[in-house]
């Protein structure tokens, strides 16, 4: 079956601009993750769904950082006023979620550059 | 905070030798410790994954220890192949929110046919 697809794969925009990356969780998984991965470094963990709501977004940087799953599938996140330290990989992942510690499925990543 | 530190941070070996890597943990209460890899481009994939409540586990040529005592887990990868080139993860899950991965900062792995 199709694992977590990620759009697009590539972006690159201004500092400043808003920017919007798109993740398709596998059918039937409720639980979906973003994580940041900068260069050399290890994924960071940055929100968590269960459903429709954000059960834990801690590890989001600051209030330019924000994600919604209106439906329970696909999830957006989106980063106003852009700044060169957003640059990185964002990966998404999911998993059943209905029990502690589910094997996280990743997709490949956006690569987000900020100019 | 959490904090799952892993070593080497590079390690070349040649094909048909073993490859090992470690990582040692903070948070004495994780239960949940999986191994990822992933190949440039790609996103990580769970190769193994060990609780716990048992001290080894192994699947085919991979195999990973834990030491609860001393918190630190092993990778090990015997027989090692040109295919297994690839940057290796471990990370841990905390107690108070399992569903939540903190990684290590990898392992570049490179076998030499």
């Amino acid at each position: 079956g199709a694992g977590v697809s990620q759009t697009p794969s590539n972006k690159v925009t201004e500092k400043g601009k808003y920017v919007e990356l798109r993740c398709d969780p596998i059918s039937g998984h409720t639980a979906l993750y973003w994580y940041r991965q900068s260069l050399g470094q290890g994924p960071e963990f940055l929100i968590y769904f269960q459903g429709t709501g954000a059960a834990d977004d801690s590890g989001l940087p600051n209030d330019r950082f924000f994600a919604v799953r209106p439906e329970g599938s696909v999830s957006t996140l989106k980063i106003q006023r852009t700044e060169r330290g957003d640059s990185a990989v964002y990966l998404c992942a999911s998993s059943l979620g209905t029990l502690r510690n589910n094997e996280q499925f990743f997709g490949p990543g956006t690569r987000l550059t900020v100019l | 905070g959490e904090n799952v530190e892993q070593h080497p941070s590079t390690l070349s070996v040649q094909e048909g030798d073993s490859a090992v890597i470690k990582c040692t943990y903070s948070d004495s209460a994780s239960n949940y410790f999986p191994w990822y890899k992933q190949e440039l481009g790609k996103g990580p994939q769970l190769i193994i994954d060990i609780r716990s409540n048992v001290g080894e586990k192994k699947d085919q040529r991979i195999a990973v220890t834990l030491n609860k005592t001393a918190k630190h887990f092993s990778l090990h990868i015997t027989e090692t192949q040109p295919e297994d080139s690839a940057v290796y993860f471990c990370a841990i899950t905390p107690l108070d929110s399992s569903y939540k991965l903190i990684f290590g900062s990898g392992t570049r792995l490179l076998v030499r046919p």
